[in-house]
């Protein structure tokens, strides 16, 4: 159980395009739905928190009107990252958080995008 | 904000040892500290995790020690194999519903020498 995962596993865009990364919750319904970065060797950086039907919350230093988060349902939330540019490439990850008063928050397998 | 130290980056272990990695963190209202074990390319996978009301807990070789008084918290693995190898977070956070913001330790990457 508790099984997350994202699509896709891997793209490579061009300069300036736009980029959808789905993260969808299989077994279970998600309170809250999480968006990391990862850079090589390096920790995860959390970029936003989303509940489903509401505003996502950015963590500081993150441009919301790039990375635009659209958590439409208990088990499926949205990354767009929009006119990205080569700066943009790194490994994203979501989380979901289970839907009950224990919480954990288990991980999709990521998405490694590389901008040209 | 919250605040997680993760020592040491890198240990190596011969197969059959122990391995033990250490996190100290700083806000007192943490009360979940989740382990992570991530492989290459791939996201992170809970392996274990302990909550502010016990001191131990215990799945196989793995087990995680909480001292809540230091905000310490360890995670042990016995008799390692070469599968355990891989990089290792540590997060702390709070069950709060609306508030369940985790924060990683930097990772400590183990090597298991067969």
């Amino acid at each position: 159980g508790a099984v997350v995962s994202q699509h896709p596993s891997w793209v490579i865009c061009k300069s300036g395009t736009s980029v959808k990364i789905e993260c969808r919750s299989l077994d279970f319904q998600a309170t809250t739905m999480f968006w990391y970065r990862q850079f090589p060797k390096q920790s995860l950086m959390l970029m936003a928190t989303s509940n489903e039907g509401s505003k996502a919350t950015y963590e500081q230093g993150v441009e919301k009107d790039k990375f635009l988060i659209n958590h439409a349902s208990l088990t499926l939330s949205t990354l767009t990252v929009t006119s990205a540019h080569p700066e943009d490439s790194s490994f994203y990850i979501c989380s979901a958080a289970l839907r009950t008063g224990l919480y954990e928050q288990y991980f999709g397998p990521g998405t490694r995008l590389t901008v040209t | 904000g919250e605040n997680v130290e993760q020592h040491p980056s890198t240990l190596s272990v011969q197969e059959g040892d122990s391995a033990v990695i250490k996190c100290t963190y700083s806000d007192s209202a943490s009360n979940y500290f989740p382990w992570y074990k991530q492989e290459l390319g791939k996201g992170p996978q809970l392996i274990i995790d302990i909550r502010s009301n016990v001191g131990e807990k215990k799945d196989q070789r793995i087990a995680v020690t909480l001292n809540k008084t230091a905000k310490h918290f360890s995670l042990h693995i016995t008799e390692t194999q070469p599968e355990d190898s891989a990089v290792y977070f540590c997060a702390a956070g709070t069950s709060n519903f609306g508030n369940e913001k985790l924060t990683f330790g930097t990772g400590t990457r183990l090597t298991i020498i067969p």
